[in-house]
């Protein structure tokens, strides 16, 4: 299977801000997602990283607010801006796996505390 | 629209007995089915999934689970648990028609007693 290299691991941010989160896969992919969780809760899809054209974003999400990049096919960021206490979550990258067959991957997620 | 339910939001078992995790979807065609574990502090790790073919389909760590279409359920099973399965774990539905996205349940914790 594909290794997803989440980075930062967590952080601590000032409401207001911005954090932008890297996803760094070791092989080409070619599907990407980004999701969400809410603390004690389940995993909620925020967008298809779609490489070379904009995000496709779900209901509830805009790109104003989580602005993604995907520059090729092993890299993907998402932006987490103007933050504020609700956004504290843990963001999760996901590729789909190697080798054929269908399933998906994920990172080890990035913990944000908005404080 | 594709939905799963896990109906238990917590479930506690003693080192050595059985475990059953409960997972019911809706989707109108037959889609791809998922168990995901997260130990706390972790990411997501994938124990198994179902596409087709034998509906009893071994996964990681001594974990099986079984399909049942006429009950649209997709239960989570280990006959014997460890105390290091002590988790959180998710069932998800996807499918090639929903563009690969997967969706997924609420989640259930097990706690696992000595």
């Amino acid at each position: 299977s594909a290794v997803i290299s989440q980075k930062p691991s967590r952080d601590i941010c000032q409401r207001g801000t911005s954090l932008t989160i890297q996803c760094q896969v070791d092989s080409q992919v070619t599907m990407m997602f980004w999701y969400r969780q809410q603390p004690g809760q389940s995993l909620t899809l925020i967008a298809t990283a779609n490489q070379g054209s904009e995000a496709t974003y779900e209901s509830g999400f805009v790109i104003d607010k989580f602005p993604i990049s995907r520059p090729n096919l092993t890299f993907s960021t998402l932006t987490v801006s103007n933050m504020s206490p609700e956004d504290s979550s843990i963001y999760l990258c996901s590729v789909e796996l190697a080798g054929g067959g269908y399933g998906y991957t994920f990172g080890s997620g990035t913990r944000l505390t908005v404080v | 629209a594709q939905s799963v339910t896990q109906p238990d939001i917590h479930i506690t078992v003693s080192e050595g007995a059985s475990l059953e995790l409960r997972c019911n979807y809706s989707y109108g065609a037959t889609p791809y089915l998922f168990w995901y574990v997260q130990s706390p502090g972790q990411g997501l790790q994938l124990l198994l999934k179902y596409f087709s073919g034998d509906t009893l389909v071994q996964g990681i760590k001594g974990f099986e689970a079984e399909f049942k279409r006429s009950q649209s359920s997709f239960n989570l099973r280990k006959p014997s648990v460890h105390w290091s399965d002590a988790a959180e774990y998710f069932c998800a539905v996807g499918a090639r028609a929903a563009g690969n996205k997967l969706t997924f349940g609420g989640g259930t914790r097990v706690l696992v007693k000595p």
